[in-house]
């Protein structure tokens, strides 16, 4: 089974529609984290969670927003969706960022949703 | 501002050859560096990483090789095979304040396409 579980797989709706995709894990990670491809730009971070207390917002939050409902779940939402925000999202988990301990940061994927707003 | 670029989209190289990915970056104060590789209808994985300290890291086929001086990595892939064909990201680790968390700061990522 995989570790991080991404549903739907793949999503096409219209502007203006409220979407939520959802992120599951057992890695038991407390860290979380939300991105989108786009292409010629890479990963970008919309928003991380730290623990279920704690969220932030990352490089390009405008328009979305997210809730952690468990350590295992991280949700992304977009209260009313538009064309632009048509691309590939991806979830990811870490458990820290601690070299000395040997935790390097490394950030485990799920297998993304393809959004398509229309 | 980009502060990790990947300036070729894509790379072709023939089985067996070196295929070498390149990344630049603008902050010295990253501290570890990361190389994911992503397949179609796939999350990226984790392929190696290299702290800022080294200046190499090998892992069977593939080394890493950083010169902070030049702020340059690159990833070398030998001998390439048909299955390396995917997009490569390289990506900056950066602490999060005083806490063990940190984010990822990705380029833009290259395609590599290894004929047979």
């Amino acid at each position: 089974d995989a570790d991080v579980t991404q549903t739907p797989r793949n999503r096409i709706t219209k502007t203006g529609k409220r979407i939520m995709l959802e992120c599951s894990q057992t890695k038991g990670h407390d860290r979380m984290y939300w991105y989108r491809q786009d292409p010629g730009l890479g990963l970008r971070l919309i928003y991380y969670s730290f623990d279920v207390k704690d969220i932030n917002k990352g490089e390009i939050s405008d328009g979305y927003s997210v809730s952690r409902q468990a350590q295992a779940k991280f949700s992304l939402s977009l209260e009313s969706a538009i064309p632009n925000q048509t691309a590939l999202y991806f979830c990811a988990t870490s458990d820290g960022y601690d070299l000395a301990g040997g935790k390097k940061n490394e950030q485990f994927f799920g297998p993304g949703t393809r959004l398509t707003v229309l | 501002d980009q502060q990790v670029k990947q300036n070729s989209p894509s790379l072709s190289v023939q089985e067996g050859r070196i295929s070498i990915l390149n990344c630049d970056y603008t902050n010295s104060m990253f501290d570890y560096f990361l190389w994911y590789k992503k397949y179609p209808a796939e999350g990226p994985t984790f392929l190696i990483s290299i702290s800022s300290i080294k200046d190499k890291n090998e892992d069977g086929r593939f080394t890493v090789f950083l010169n902070k001086s030049a702020k340059h990595l690159s990833l070398h892939i030998v001998p390439s095979q048909p299955g390396d064909s995917a997009v490569y990201f390289c990506a900056a680790s950066v602490r999060l304040g005083s806490s063990n968390t940190g984010k990822l700061i990705f380029g833009q990522g290259t395609t590599l396409q290894v004929k047979p």
